[in-house]
């Protein structure tokens, strides 16, 4: 089964929107969920991350939502510009213990101008 | 700093036939990851190194897949008696330490089975 779901699949937003993409989670053991990007023919690359310690973590136009009890997590891109255009993903780990990356199947984010 | 060196790019092999893929991590990185990318699965975790020890494998299908890093700077994924369905792109990550650390993620080798 699917340990991380992410939705949408897919989202268009235009220029200057918020795009919001949603994770949620079902191992209570993970802490710590990182947002990664992917432009086409590149690999992924960390956007930003958070831990439970916080509920909300900024970084620019990115913002990522935290809700330890309902098991979920998004990312908000604020003022979203054509060159956010991409495939994000999101992922959970358990830090302490193995380390290994649990991905979402990703949303493509086409933002147009 | 050259990041994360995945040798080589793209790989063809016939259905049967053996395929080893090289990871070179970011020096100075404990960790080493490996993943593996398809449209359908999207991205998968196969293997982790800490220290050059394997930690977990968990994600390693067992019967055709083996992984070693016989030193800090290289990595091998070897896949014997390729098939079709072993098609994706192989990506290798590093870190400074395991767990809750940005994984640096290297360009990936595209593995094509005919």
């Amino acid at each position: 089964q699917q340990q991380v779901r992410q939705s949408p699949q897919s989202l268009t937003v235009w220029e200057g929107e918020t795009a919001i993409l949603n994770c949620s989670y079902e191992d209570s053991t993970f802490d710590y969920f990182p947002w990664y990007h992917q432009f086409p023919g590149e690999s992924p690359a960390l956007l930003i991350a958070i831990r439970p310690v916080s509920n909300k973590k900024e970084d620019g136009r990115f913002t990522i939502f935290f809700n330890k009890r309902e098991k979920k997590f998004s990312l908000h891109i604020a003022d979203s510009q054509p060159g956010d255009s991409a495939t994000y993903f999101c992922a959970a780990s358990d830090g302490g213990n193995t380390g290994k990356l649990i991905f979402g199947l990703g949303t493509t984010l086409q933002v147009q101008p | 700093n050259a990041g994360v060196i995945q040798t080589p790019r793209h790989k063809v092999t016939g259905k049967g036939q053996e395929a080893t893929l090289w990871c070179e991590p970011i020096s100075g990185h404990s960790a080493v990851f490996w993943y593996r990318q398809t449209i359908v699965q999207g991205l998968e975790f196969l293997t982790y190194f800490r220290n050059q020890a394997p930690i977990d494998d968990s994600g390693m299908p067992k019967e055709r897949f083996s992984a070693q890093m016989p030193n800090q700077s290289h990595s091998t994924l070897k896949i014997q008696s390729t098939q079709p369905q072993d098609s994706a792109v192989y990506l290798c990550a590093s870190s400074l330490v395991g767990g809750g650390a940005e994984q640096f993620f290297g360009p990936g080798t595209r593995l094509t089975v005919l």
